[in-house]
């Protein structure tokens, strides 16, 4: 079945450091590839998104970018906040027929001033 | 409603106690989602709803849990005979379509914190 595996945490980075968190996936068909992000004390929101093969999702001067040849969506940002600081999701949703999310683990990462 | 409304927020119950948990999905969003958070750990899938049907049951952890939409709006997740090992966040989502819109976006609510003593 499909699944994501993402990097494990915490990841602690200073201020304006460069940040990737590696995200792979295993998926039949053609899988739409997220990231959502959890800031302390609130909801699930999606960050950014991808629906098919070279398309660059970004948002908030974060970036992944779809790679069927390496089935990965890699998260990277090149100068992170402290404001950055939350837990971070890949999630892939299967093809047409396939009407489920599935989630990584999460990445917690930390800013430090 | 502006977004994913979730009831109760937090929730301590007794073990073997039934417990309902209740999620009002964004107005004219027919896809309902289910999940479970548990501390430390990631997103597990729970249950999928389009409209009041469910093709997707199978990330339900055992037949103590159970979900129904009625009206295509509001979903009820029930668990019966509370155990330790339910105490988690249960998430609820919604989006406008299903699966016949690859990139579409579910929203989330802020969850029912459950604990179960």
């Amino acid at each position: 079945g499909n699944s994501v595996t993402q990097m494990e945490g915490p990841v602690t980075l200073s201020e304006e450091a460069f940040l990737t968190i590696n995200c792979t996936y295993t998926a039949t068909g053609y899988p739409s590839l997220f990231w959502y992000v959890q800031y302390p004390g609130e909801g699930l929101q999606l960050l950014l998104k991808a629906t098919k093969a070279d398309d660059k999702g970004s948002n908030k001067g974060f970036e992944a970018t779809y790679r069927k040849e390496t089935t990965s969506f890699h998260l990277e940002k090149g100068s992170v906040q402290v404001s950055d600081s939350a837990v971070y999701f890949c999630a892939l949703k299967g093809g047409v027929r396939d009407d489920k999310i599935i989630f990584g683990k999460g990445t917690r990462l930390h800013i430090l001033p | 409603g502006a977004g994913v409304s979730q009831s109760p927020s937090n929730k301590v119950t007794e073990k073997g106690k039934d417990v309902e948990l209740r999620c009002d999905p964004i107005s004219g969003h027919t896809a309902l989602y289910w999940y479970r958070q548990s501390l430390g750990q990631g997103l597990e899938f729970l249950i999928y709803f389009q409209g009041n049907s469910a093709p997707d049951k199978s990330g339900l952890p055992s037949d103590r849990f159970s979900a129904e939409r009625t009206g295509g709006s509001v979903s009820t997740l029930t668990i019966q005979r509370t155990q330790q090992e339910d105490s988690a966040v249960y998430l609820c989502a919604s989006s406008s379509h299903g699966g016949q819109f690859p990139g579409n976006t579910i929203y989330f609510g802020e969850g029912s914190w459950l604990t179960v003593v």
